[in-house]
């Protein structure tokens, strides 16, 4: 049981390059989120995918796509990175909340972004 | 909205000292509340959480927080520090279950 793993660890990319950040849980947990991280400001929700089919904007979205590949896995794509997009990058997921419950997220080791 | 605040960016404690980390929360609603803890390089852990069953809830590694509504807190503590605490803490809040907010983290650093 690997939990929330997410592949790179470690990116440099160059202005106005793409990439994919890949995430995977092996927990059967319907909802997956991505976050970013960055000095003074927490933890501020990218995009999240309360069930399988479903994506929903968070908090700061633009400049970010996403794709719930299936319900394991949960990518965002940086179609054309900017210097401001460097952070560092947590995937989580979660059981689906049921009414009067509460949803705990785990989440992966996170992806370092550097972008010249 | 819902927003979570933590006094405090950075707080140093001597080994063996009281630990107290802030938390303040605003929701309109009655919420759930979380603490998690993220050493150097890793991914965040989740401490303990709150979920109305007790105002008084513990968690991992002697850590444990009270929630107090007319205070609209849910302040984190642990009677004594140990080097291994050193970590940065972080404050969430959700009601409805989908979305987390957190705060932007207190810094505990343990003197020797």
């Amino acid at each position: 049981n690997a939990g929330v793993t997410q592949t790179p660890k470690f990116q440099v990319l160059k202005t106005g390059q793409s990439m994919t950040l890949q995430c995977a849980q092996d927990m059967n947990h319907n909802s997956m989120y991505w976050y970013r991280q960055d000095p003074g400001m927490g933890l501020r929700l990218i995009y999240y995918s309360a069930s399988e089919g479903t994506t929903d904007k968070g908090e700061v979205p633009n400049g970010y796509n996403v794709s719930r590949l299936n319900k394991r896995e949960f990518s965002l794509r940086l179609e054309s990175a900017a210097p401001s997009q460097t952070s560092v990058y947590f995937c989580a997921s979660s059981r689906e909340m049921l009414a009067g419950g509460y949803n705990e997220q785990f989440f992966g080791p996170g992806t370092r972004l550097t972008v010249l | 909205a819902q927003s979570v605040t933590q006094l405090g960016s950075h707080v140093s404690v001597s080994e063996g000292a009281l630990v107290l980390l802030r938390c303040n929360y605003s929701s309109s609603v009655p919420p759930y509340l979380f603490w998690y803890v993220q050493y150097p390089n890793q991914g965040l852990q989740l401490l303990l959480k709150y979920t109305s069953a007790a105002t008084l809830v513990k968690g991992i590694n002697g850590f444990e927080a009270e929630f107090k509504k007319s205070e609209t807190s849910f302040h984190l503590t642990k009677p004594s520090a140990h080097m291994s605490d050193a970590a940065e803490y972080f404050c969430a809040v959700s009601n409805t279950g989908n979305q987390f907010y957190f705060g932007t983290g207190t810094s505990l650093t343990v003197i020797p």
